[in-house]
């Protein structure tokens, strides 16, 4: 069965730090495997996603995440944070005929 | 931006009384998704269709009703609605093929439910 873990509900960094944002699945078939972005009172809009191919995978506003098979891992990085960040982020599986599966969400802060 | 709209984007109902929300999209795609989120629950899938007249249950099911009776609207029924009910309901699309530009999902707005 497919499932997603996001390690941390609430992570806060300074203005100009590194984001790390935790990542970690199961799945018993190839996943694939997306991060959304959840700005305050909107929908949840796709950053990115790996499906095959380059396990290092670069999506919208700087962000990236790296397939790791070995650490079934799937974590989001920005080498720079910038104040716009701060948001919530889910991080999901696909399941079967289309259905996804969604992690708790870890809500990133800003600090100036 | 995936074109799909919810209405209302706000409601404060009693408890016990019908409620229906409804998804638009022009997207034409086939599968659609209606999700409730709650913190520190993520999203949770409600019911999803994946066509005409063709739904199914998702992991939180109970209390609620679907239908889809046209490609562009998804239609959500709480037939008597519960304080628990309370929360953002999300109305997603996707489309199905083997290429890698289909399985993400497209968010609508969503709407925010409060059940007295």
């Amino acid at each position: 069965a497919q499932s997603v873990t996001q390690l941390g509900s609430h992570v806060s960094v300074s203005e100009g730090a590194l984001v790390l944002l935790r990542c970690n699945y199961s799945s018993s078939v190839p996943p694939y495997l997306f991060w959304y972005v959840q700005y305050p009172n909107q929908g949840l809009q796709l950053l990115l996603k790996y499906t095959t191919g380059a396990t290092l995978v670069k999506g919208i506003n700087g962000f990236e995440a790296e397939f790791k098979k070995s650490e079934t891992s799937f974590h989001l990085t920005k080498p720079s944070a910038h104040m716009s960040d701060a948001a919530e982020y889910f991080c999901a599986v696909r399941k079967f005929a289309s259905k996804i599966i969604f992690g708790s969400g870890t809500r990133l802060s800003i600090r100036p | 931006d995936a074109g799909i709209t919810q209405s209302p984007r706000h409601k404060v109902t009693e408890t016990g009384t019908p409620v229906t929300l409804r998804c638009h999209q022009t997207e034409n795609h086939r599968y659609m998704y209606w999700y409730r989120q709650d913190p520190g629950h993520g999203l949770r899938l409600i019911h999803y269709s994946y066509g005409v007249k063709d739904t199914d249950k998702g992991e939180v099911s109970d209390g609620y009703s679907v239908s889809r009776s046209k490609t562009e609207d998804f239609l959500l029924t709480l037939e008597s609605a519960t304080s628990s009910q309370t929360s953002v309901y999300f109305c997603a699309i996707s489309e199905e093929g083997q290429s890698t530009t289909y399985n993400e999902q497209f968010f609508g707005p969503g709407t925010r439910l409060t059940v007295l």
